[in-house]
């Protein structure tokens, strides 16, 4: 079974900082991995989605990288901003499956 | 496009009423899934459908029940809600497996 791992669960920079979040996942077999931002009381807001056969996807401030061998993928944020504020979960699919594995998150605060 | 809707948007139960979550997409996407988030227990499905006229079980479909008659519609309905269902409810969407996913707003339910 898939398990999705994001640590740390918590984590507090100054704006400004360039930043990791890691997304670790058991099964290497995925289809595609996808990363969601979530502001407090709302729904989940699609970042990025990286398909297998991608090493990487940029959008913005924001690249996510991708590496099926070790079971990785990395969501970099640079020159962090206080609106970055937000909790951010990374979703893995295993070929073969309708159902995407969640990770827990992790809950960013940039402050001022 | 209004991508992803729920109605309602909060909603107070008294145990054994039941209601009907209605989900909404004009996105002609094939998958629709049903979540409930939880504090500490991060994102779990309750049933998703792959198309039309199709249900399947998620990770904890008891105690709800969900309909897909047309396509731009997914139901999740409570037959006799319990203080356990309280909870927030997504309801999310893709076209097809290789997509992204798209989120509603989510739906706060309060059983009491």
């Amino acid at each position: 079974k898939q398990e999705v791992t994001q640590i740390p669960a918590a984590l507090s920079v100054p704006e400004g900082e360039n930043l990791v979040l890691n997304c670790s996942f058991t099964d290497s077999a995925i289809y595609n991995l996808q990363w969601f931002r979530q502001d407090p009381g709302k729904g989940l807001t699609s970042l990025l989605l990286i398909q297998s056969s991608q090493r990487e996807q940029t959008s913005g401030r924001l690249n996510a990288s991708l590496d099926k061998s070790s079971g990785r993928s990395t969501l970099y944020i640079a020159a962090s901003q206080p609106g970055d504020s937000a909790t951010y979960l990374c979703a893995v699919r295993q070929g073969g499956s309708y159902i995407p594995t969640f990770g827990r998150g992790t809950s960013l605060i940039v402050h001022p | 496009n209004a991508g992803v809707t729920q109605t309602p948007k909060f909603r107070v139960l008294k145990t054994g009423q039941s209601m009907t979550l209605l989900c909404a997409q004009d996105m002609n996407h094939e998958y629709m899934y049903w979540y409930r988030q939880d504090p500490g227990m991060g994102l779990r499905l309750i049933h998703y459908s792959v198309g039309e006229g199709t249900t399947a079980k998620g990770e904890v479909p008891d105690g709800y029940n969900v309909s897909r008659l047309k396509k731009q519609n997914f139901l999740l309905g409570l037959e006799s809600a319990a203080p356990s269902q309280t909870s927030v409810y997504f309801c999310a969407s893709r076209k097809g497996l290789a997509e992204t996913q798209y989120f509603g707003p989510g739906t706060r339910l309060l059983v009491l």
